[in-house]
C-alpha cells in the first residue's frame, strides 16, 4: 500500500508570492490534516479535511487556505508569503480522522518551503 | 488553551543508555495521549496510551500514562545510534464536528553517540 505523498519536496519562494502544495492521502484514507513545523513552534495544526469539506481549523490567519477533492486528495495555499512561513509542510492522512482511527494517522515526507 | 509540554528539548547520551523523555499536558477532554518519532521528515506512530498506569512495550521502548498526574514518560533501554531522532508527544482534542485536533509538544531531540 502506497505511503502519504507530498509534492514538492522543496520549494524556494520570495515574499509577497504564493505557493500551492499537493497531498495525496493513502487510498481509501479520506481525512486529510494539514500541519506546520518550525524549530521554534514545533509542529502545529494547519487544518483537517473529510470529503471535501474543511472539520477543523487551527489559528493560523486567513493567507493559509486548502481544499479537498472528490479523490482525498489534498491541496494547501499560502498567500503573501512572508519570512515567517519557511517551514517543514506536513500533511497526515487517517480513514476518519475520529478519534478511534488517530493513531493511524499516517504523515506524509514533508514540503520544506523556504521564503527568501 | 490546550498545552502538550516536553522535557528535556535535547538530549546526548551513549549507547547503552536508559533515557526517559518526559511529557506533560493540558488538553481539553483529554482522551489519550500520543507518541510518534521523527527521525528526517515524516512522524512515525510509536504509542497510544488511554488509561492510566498500564505501560506500553514495543521492544526497548515503553510507555506510560498517569491520568490524574497529567503527564507521560518514554523510556529507551540499551539506547542504539538509530534511536537519534526527535520524539514528539501530542494528545488529540475534540473540536467539533466528530473530529479531532492534535496538539503537539516541540519535541524532545535525542542524540545516541557510539
Amino acid at each position: 500500500k502506497a505511503g502519504v505523498t507530498q509534492t514538492p519536496r522543496y520549494l524556494i519562494k520570495t515574499r509577497g508570492q504564493q505557493v500551492t502544495l499537493s497531498c495525496s492521502p493513502i487510498s481509501g484514507h479520506r481525512s486529510v490534516s494539514w500541519y506546520q513545523q518550525t524549530p521554534g513552534q514545533g509542529l502545529q495544526f494547519l487544518f483537517e479535511y473529510f470529503s471535501e469539506t474543511q472539520r477543523n481549523k487551527g489559528n493560523f490567519p486567513g493567507r493559509f487556505s486548502g481544499r479537498q477533492f472528490s479523490n482525498s486528495r489534498s491541496e494547501m495555499n499560502v498567500s503573501t508569503l512572508e519570512l515567517g512561513d519557511s517551514a517543514l509542510y506536513l500533511c497526515a492522512s487517517s480513514p476518519t480522522g475520529l478519534l478511534v482511527t488517530i493513531d493511524e494517522q499516517f504523515f506524509g515526507p514533508g514540503t520544506r518551503l523556504t521564503v527568501l | 488553551e490546550d498545552k502538550v509540554v516536553q522535557s528535556p528539548l535535547s538530549l546526548v547520551v551513549h549507547e547503552g543508555d536508559t533515557v526517559t523523555l518526559n511529557c506533560s499536558y493540558e488538553v481539553t477532554n483529554f482522551r489519550s495521549l500520543l507518541w510518534y518519532k521523527q527521525e528526517k521528515k515524516a512522524p512515525t506512530f510509536l504509542f497510544m496510551l488511554t488509561s492510566s498506569g498500564i505501560e506500553k512495550k514495543s521492544g526497548r521502548l515503553s510507555s506510560i500514562l498517569d491520568k490524574k498526574e497529567l503527564f507521560s514518560i518514554l523510556n529507551i533501554t540499551a539506547t542504539q545510534t538509530g534511536d537519534s531522532a526527535v520524539y514528539l508527544c501530542a494528545a488529540p482534542a475534540y473540536s467539533g464536528a466528530g473530529s479531532y485536533q492534535l496538539t503537539f509538544g516541540k519535541g524532545t531531540k535525542l542524540s545516541v553517540i557510539p
